[in-house]
């Protein structure tokens, strides 16, 4: 079956601006994950959506949000884009999202660099 | 803070060797402990996982052997092979949580 889809897999801001990524579970999972991916700060987790609500969130400003639509497809947007946004961001899906079911799906990620 | 910290950052290995990375964590809240291997321009995927209850889990070349009072945990990969030669994270989470708290990662590179 068809893994995580995120889109796009790569775009260039400049500060100030805004961004849209979106990503496309596993059918039939309703848990979206997000997390940055930076080489200084490694894998930090955003937040995560079930039945399109936002059960957790990570230690991130407000200019970050995300969304989850009912048929789980799940968006995340950064506001007001800082140099240091510049990271991988990466979805993962998985069945209900705690760790009873243990395994997160991960997507090939969105690259985004702010100039 | 910190909460899962990996060693080392970079590992160099010869085919056929033994490579080791550690992981240490201060949550005693954990309680489920993946390893994720990461190949370049692609996402992390689940390699092995254990919760501790057992004090060592293997699949194939892989091994996880966990140390509950140390709060130490690492990955063994035996007879390591140039198609290993990747990036590897540990991680730690609690159940029924949804998020996972990853080690900063260690780049291995097997030599053939």
């Amino acid at each position: 079956k068809a893994g995580v889809t995120q889109t796009p897999r790569y775009l260039i801001k400049t500060r100030g601006q805004q961004v849209t990524l979106s990503c496309s579970p596993i059918s039939g999972h309703r848990s979206v994950s997000w997390y940055q991916q930076t080489p200084g700060q490694g894998l930090q987790f955003l937040f995560e959506y079930f039945s399109e609500t936002q059960r957790n969130k990570g230690n991130f400003p407000g200019r970050f949000s995300g969304r989850q639509f009912s048929n789980s497809r799940s968006e995340m947007n950064v506001s007001t884009l800082e140099l240091g946004d510049s990271a991988l961001y990466l979805c993962a899906s998985s069945l209900d999202g705690g760790m009873s079911t243990g395994e997160l799906f991960f997507g090939e990620g969105s690259r985004l660099t702010v100039l | 803070q910190q909460q899962v910290k990996q060693s080392p950052q970079s590992l160099i290995v010869q085919k056929g060797g033994i490579s080791i990375i550690n992981c240490a964590y201060e949550n005693t809240a954990f309680d489920y402990f993946p390893w994720y291997q990461q190949f370049p321009g692609k996402g992390p995927a689940l390699l092995i996982a254990i919760r501790p209850d057992v004090s060592e889990k293997k699949e194939g070349r892989f091994t996880i052997s966990f140390n509950k009072s140390a709060k130490q945990f690492s990955l063994h990969i035996m007879d390591s092979q140039p198609g290993d030669s990747a990036t590897y994270f540990c991680a730690a989470a609690k159940t029924g949580a949804n998020n996972l708290f990853f080690g900063t990662g260690t780049r291995l590179t097997v030599i053939p």
